[in-house]
């Protein structure tokens, strides 16, 4: 059971123009999203997050958009530059967790930035 | 650069062998995580210590021992591991292990048991 869907695997963008990542999920429980972006060999790196309280988080190039009402969210990277091509995995999680903070991963989509 | 540090890098060790994963965070955090990753998939969570006491353990097989000496430190013991655990183990911590919280990364460590 899939609680956090990336529905699609690769996504190819020109340098300069915008990527556009989405994410659902099925769990209404979840308060709190996050991106994370992933080279090959290494750990995944933060990018951004937001609170189910609010509908829109920025932070330079990056934005991420959340609709509680359709269960989806988005990260905008704007422009898109070589260096971004990587696996971007979307999570989330529920706040106040009794036990710990779990997070739940898609799938991961793959972004190539042409140059 | 991350600031969760994760040794050795990359670890090759036989069926019989006994090994330790090591993870290092000087950020403060009081929660520590261990997560597993195989080629394609995303991570999976394994363990999570909240103020050096184990919290959470995902039905994770006995071969895979944690230890967290101290609230900057933890450890993965390996023993008896079959050729199916190799994979990218992840080290992550947080400021406290409540949901809401930033998980930050550590690099990984690349385990292939032969």
């Amino acid at each position: 059971d899939q609680q956090v869907k990336q529905n699609s695997p690769s996504l190819s963008v020109q340098e300069g123009r915008i990527s556009i990542l989405n994410c659902d999920y099925t769990n209404s429980m979840f308060d709190y999203f996050l991106w994370y972006k992933k080279y090959p060999a290494e750990g995944p790196t933060f990018l951004i997050s937001i609170s189910s309280i609010k509908d829109k988080n920025e932070d330079g190039r990056f934005t991420v958009f959340l609709n509680k009402s359709a269960k989806h969210l988005s990260l905008h990277i704007v422009p898109s530059q070589p260096g971004d091509s990587a696996v971007y995995f979307c999570a989330a999680s529920v706040g106040f967790e009794e036990y710990g903070n779990k997070l739940v991963f898609g799938a991961g989509t793959i972004l190539r930035v042409k140059s | 650069d991350t600031e969760v540090t994760q040794t050795p890098k990359h670890l090759v060790m036989g069926m019989t062998n006994k090994k330790s994963l090591k993870c290092e965070q000087h950020m403060g955090h009081r929660a520590m995580y261990w997560y597993k990753q195989k080629a394609k998939k995303p991570p999976e969570l394994m363990f999570v210590y909240s103020y050096e006491k184990l919290s959470i353990n995902e039905s994770v097989p006995s071969r895979f021992s944690p230890e967290c000496p101290n609230s900057s430190l933890l450890n993965l013991h390996l023993h008896a591991l079959q050729p199916e655990d190799s994979a990218l183990y992840l080290c992550a911590s947080s400021q406290d292990a409540q949901g809401g919280n930033t998980i930050y990364f550590g690099e990984g460590s690349w385990l292939t048991v032969v």
